[in-house]
């Protein structure tokens, strides 16, 4: 069985500043991994994947993550917060041969302030 | 291309009445997920169809089923609701069920149970 913790459920950051969402995985075998974004009353987009070639991975909007084994975490960064991206951001993992059933986190509020 | 819709949007039920949500696949796509996500949680996977037949089941009982029909679209029917239905359900298509980790996600139906 996989899963996947998101630490802090509301993150805040200042326009401009740093975005640096977290997300550490469990799985017995090598994961996939994925972060996707929720937009107010939207349903999920997918932002970026991991699915074992490069280990640094990047996404639309300027956001990408960085696969660590050692560490088991995939990890969600964007050097320059934008007011839009203001959303709920969703890390999921499903395994290999595990056809696009997809275990999430229970996700992080992004809120990005003036 | 017409993305993912579903329908109804919204709706109210009464405890132990009978819901069908419905969802139409991307065009294309041949694969449906189903995911609740109930308030300030992440989508939990519910079942994935895949050419009219099921495809993987998650934890959720026998009164959740589903169907898929010839042009790839689907239900989700739940009987016997219970308060704990009460959910943002989720349709996505895949192109297939293989493990690209792709979904692409309709607005969802909004469930409330009272």
């Amino acid at each position: 069985a996989q899963s996947v913790t998101q630490l802090g459920s509301h993150v805040s950051v200042s326009e401009g500043a740093l975005v640096l969402l977290r997300c550490n995985y469990s799985s017995s075998v090598p994961p996939y991994l994925f972060w996707y974004v929720q937009y107010p009353n939207q349903g999920l987009q997918l932002l970026l994947k991991y699915t074992s070639a490069a280990t640094l991975v990047k996404g639309i909007n300027g956001f990408e993550a960085e696969f660590k084994k050692s560490e088991t975490s995939f990890h969600l960064t964007k050097p320059s917060a934008h007011m839009r991206d203001a959303a709920e951001y969703f890390c999921a993992v499903s395994t290999t041969g595990g056809g696009n059933k997809l275990t999430f986190g229970t996700g992080t509020q992004l809120k990005v302030e003036l | 291309e017409t993305g993912v819709t579903q329908s109804p949007t919204h709706l109210i039920k009464t405890r132990g009445q009978q819901v069908t949500l419905r969802c139409s696949s991307q065009s294309g796509h041949n694969t449906v997920s189903w995911y609740q996500q109930a308030l300030g949680q992440g989508p939990q996977f519910i079942f994935q169809y895949y050419r009219e037949e099921e495809n993987g089941r998650g934890n959720f009982p026998p009164r959740f089923s589903g169907l898929q029909f010839p042009n790839y679209s689907s239900e989700l029917n739940v009987n016997a609701l219970e308060l704990d239905d009460s959910a943002l359900y989720l349709c996505a298509s895949s192109p297939t069920a293989g493990n690209t980790g792709e979904l692409f996600f309709g607005e969802g139906s909004r469930l409330t149970v009272l």
